[in-house]
């Protein structure tokens, strides 16, 4: 089974700065997908960045940037230019490529906050 | 975006009684999933669904059922209460390939007193 690992329960960022989210996943598939997911108080799950293990090319979304290790299994999401509406829980999720019935599972999640 | 809406948006209820939680979908996408999420946890599936009438059990399926008798509603029910079920519920669909992810409801925070 795979799993995915978020060992950082919370980080704070100065608004404007950068900061680094992590994560780690463990599987035994060649084919995957890789996802981050924003959750700001309202509780909305909002996708923010998606990965598609075969693609070495790291996937970027505006201030949203990821860096994918595929031999590590590391999958850390950078957010540029931080603003006070980053603040959120963010989640780590993976799914396999196998087919459309394939369940996404979640990391534990992080909690970022960002001083004014 | 598919419309995916969940209700009730909050309930406390007792513990022992049954509780019945609603996701609509507007869009006939298949497969759609229940997941319930808590401090520590993160999100973790309870019961999935593949088509009318079918449906498997994810990794915390105990005390929970499912029913799917049209392709738009899911249906989560706790059959009988318990503290430990106090958690916010999700209900998501798979609007197409392994590459979407998946497409969130609003949640329902459900508190067993």
């Amino acid at each position: 089974a795979q799993t995915v690992t978020q060992s950082q329960p919370e980080m704070s960022v100065q608004e404007a700065e950068t900061v680094t989210l992590s994560c780690t996943y463990d599987t035994s598939e060649s084919d995957y997908y890789l996802f981050w997911y924003k959750q700001p108080p309202s509780r909305q799950m909002i996708l923010v960045i998606r990965q598609e293990a075969y693609k070495q090319q790291n996937a970027t979304e505006n201030r949203f940037s990821v860096n994918f290790q595929k031999a590590a299994k590391s999958f850390s999401l950078k957010i540029s230019d931080s603003q006070l509406g980053d603040a959120a829980m963010y989640f780590c999720a993976y799914r396999s490529a196998s087919g459309a019935n394939s369940k996404l599972t979640f990391g534990k999640g992080i909690t970022l906050s960002v001083r004014p | 975006d598919a419309g995916i809406t969940q209700s009730p948006r909050h309930k406390v209820t007792e513990t022992g009684t049954p509780v019945t939680l609603r996701c609509h979908q507007t869009e006939n996408h298949r497969y759609m999933y229940w997941y319930r999420q808590d401090p520590g946890h993160g999100l973790r599936l309870i019961h999935y669904s593949y088509g009318v009438k079918d449906t498997d059990k994810g990794e915390v399926s105990d005390g929970y059922s499912v029913s799917r008798s049209k392709t738009e509603d899911f249906l989560l029910t706790l059959e009988s209460a318990t503290s430990s079920q106090t958690s916010v519920y999700f209900c998501a669909i798979s609007e197409g390939g392994p590459d979407y992810g998946y497409t969130f409801g609003s949640g329902t925070r459900l508190t067993v007193v």
